[in-house]
């Protein structure tokens, strides 16, 4: 888990308020992904990043955008909370093309009221 | 669309004895299955993978089995310890676009002494 960091580990915001998660890295891989996990459902993806220049959206994008700063950088933005986005945010690494590997960071709990 | 199912939601074991989880996956074409274990508040680390020739693979007290024609799945945890609670989620990789992942909602496990 220190290998993928994750911060705030937690954020308490409000309704209309502009958020950045932030996920940092040590295990120089290329790919990174951004999930969302609600009670009872699997994790979803939001957005992936397989190098700088590559930015993809996954299933539930709407109402986030990211951004890959550097290779070992990957920020996802809620540019409005809405208090359904309230969730655990989860960053993972991949370096494995075969497999798709991946490991999770620590998670950041959200609550938008 | 691709799924994957896992059967219980929760259960309870006492400590020492042996319980099995179940996957049932529609993922298709198939990449290769892991399971998961996600502690409270950490993120999901990997316990095995294994690709469509494999239909067991061990680690430690953990085994998992895989049935390809089936479509299914099953981790095994045996003797039981307090630190095997928490949630074990199976997640099936697709042979396409970088192997994107779909998660089930997981299996929650409480060990009691």
């Amino acid at each position: 888990d220190a290998d993928v960091t994750q911060t705030p580990r937690n954020r308490i915001t409000k309704t209309g308020k502009r958020i950045m998660l932030e996920c940092s890295q040590t295990k120089g891989h290329d790919r990174m992904y951004w999930y969302r996990q609600d009670p009872g459902l699997g994790l979803r993806l939001i957005y992936y990043s397989f190098d700088v220049k590559d930015i993809n959206k996954g299933e539930i994008s709407d109402g986030y955008s990211v951004s890959r700063q550097a290779q070992a950088k990957f920020s996802l933005s809620l540019e409005s909370a809405i208090p359904n986005q309230t969730a655990l945010y989860f960053c993972a690494t991949s370096g494995d093309r075969a497999y798709n590997e991946q490991f999770f960071g620590p998670g950041t709990r959200l609550t938008v009221l | 669309k691709n799924q994957v199912e896992q059967s219980p939601q929760s259960l309870i074991i006492l400590e020492g004895k042996n319980c099995t989880l179940q996957c049932n996956y529609t993922v298709s074409p198939f990449s290769n299955l892991r399971w998961y274990k996600q502690d409270t508040g950490r993120g999901p680390v990997s316990l095995t993978i294994m690709t469509f020739s494999e239909n067991t693979k061990s680690n430690g007290r953990y085994t998992a089995t895989l049935d390809a024609d089936t479509k299914q799945s099953s981790l095994h945890i045996t003797a039981s310890q307090l630190s095997d609670s928490a949630s074990y989620i199976c997640v099936v990789s697709a042979q396409a676009a970088g192997n994107k992942l779909t998660f089930g909602g997981g299996t929650r496990v409480l060990v009691k002494p």
